[in-house]
């Protein structure tokens, strides 16, 4: 069974400073992709930024960029220069080929001015 | 273009009563999911349709739940009776199903009170 798995129930960063958030997953398949959601007060889920299992760059979108480790089945989110309008619930997700999506438990960010 | 449109966004209602929540996923998206969120459990799959029939519907919490999907533009999640513990954030998302982006789409949810 795929299972997700994000360690840090919680965290903070400094804002302007940087902070990780760690993801792992399991599973047999090679092809997926893998994903980072926010989710704001407003509730609203947001995609953050994807990941294609047969790509070996990383991938990056202005701040945020993921470090995926597809051999150890990681798949972390950095955030740069913390923003006070990043602190948010951080969802890693992943979709195997059939289309079906597993999510992990959240981490909650705080932004500390 | 619109996305995922659920409604209503709030729903107050009392112990017993029928609760109907409505989503219209995004235009040409053939995959529909129904998740349901509490502090609790986290984020729960409930139902999953591709081409508007249920493929997966394991994460269904028992018969007081149903949902339908009539239509590719259109799908119902009834809860009847509805107890306090179903007192959760309801979300619809829809997706492609074999997309380029392979990422889900979600609505703004439902949040349902039962008192």
């Amino acid at each position: 069974a795929q299972t997700v798995t994000q360690s840090q129930p919680e965290m903070s960063v400094q804002e302007a400073e940087t902070v990780t958030l760690s993801c792992t997953y399991d599973t047999s398949e090679s092809d997926y992709y893998l994903f980072w959601y926010k989710q704001p007060p407003s509730r609203q889920m947001i995609l953050v930024i994807r990941q294609e299992a047969y790509k070996q760059q990383n991938a990056t979108e202005n701040r945020f960029s993921v470090n995926f480790q597809k051999a150890a089945k990681s798949f972390s989110l950095k955030i740069s220069d913390s923003q006070l309008g990043d602190a948010a619930m951080y969802f890693c997700a992943y979709r195997r080929a059939g289309n079906q999506f597993y999510f992990g438990t959240g981490t909650s960010l705080t932004v500390i001015p | 273009d619109a996305g995922v449109i659920q409604s209503p966004r709030h729903e107050v209602t009392e112990m017993g009563q029928e609760v109907t929540l409505r989503c219209k996923p995004i235009s040409g998206h053939n995959s529909l999911f129904w998740y349901r969120q509490t502090m609790m459990r986290g984020l729960e799959l409930l139902i999953y349709f591709n081409n508007n029939v249920p493929i997966d519907d394991s994460g269904m919490p028992e018969d007081r739940f149903s949902a339908k999907m009539p239509n590719a533009s259109f799908s119902t999640l009834k809860i009847q009776p509805s107890e306090p513990r179903d007192s959760a954030v309801y979300f619809c998302a829809s997706s492609v199903t074999g997309g380029r982006t392979g990422e889900l789409f979600f609505g703004e949810g439902s949040r349902l009170t039962v008192l």
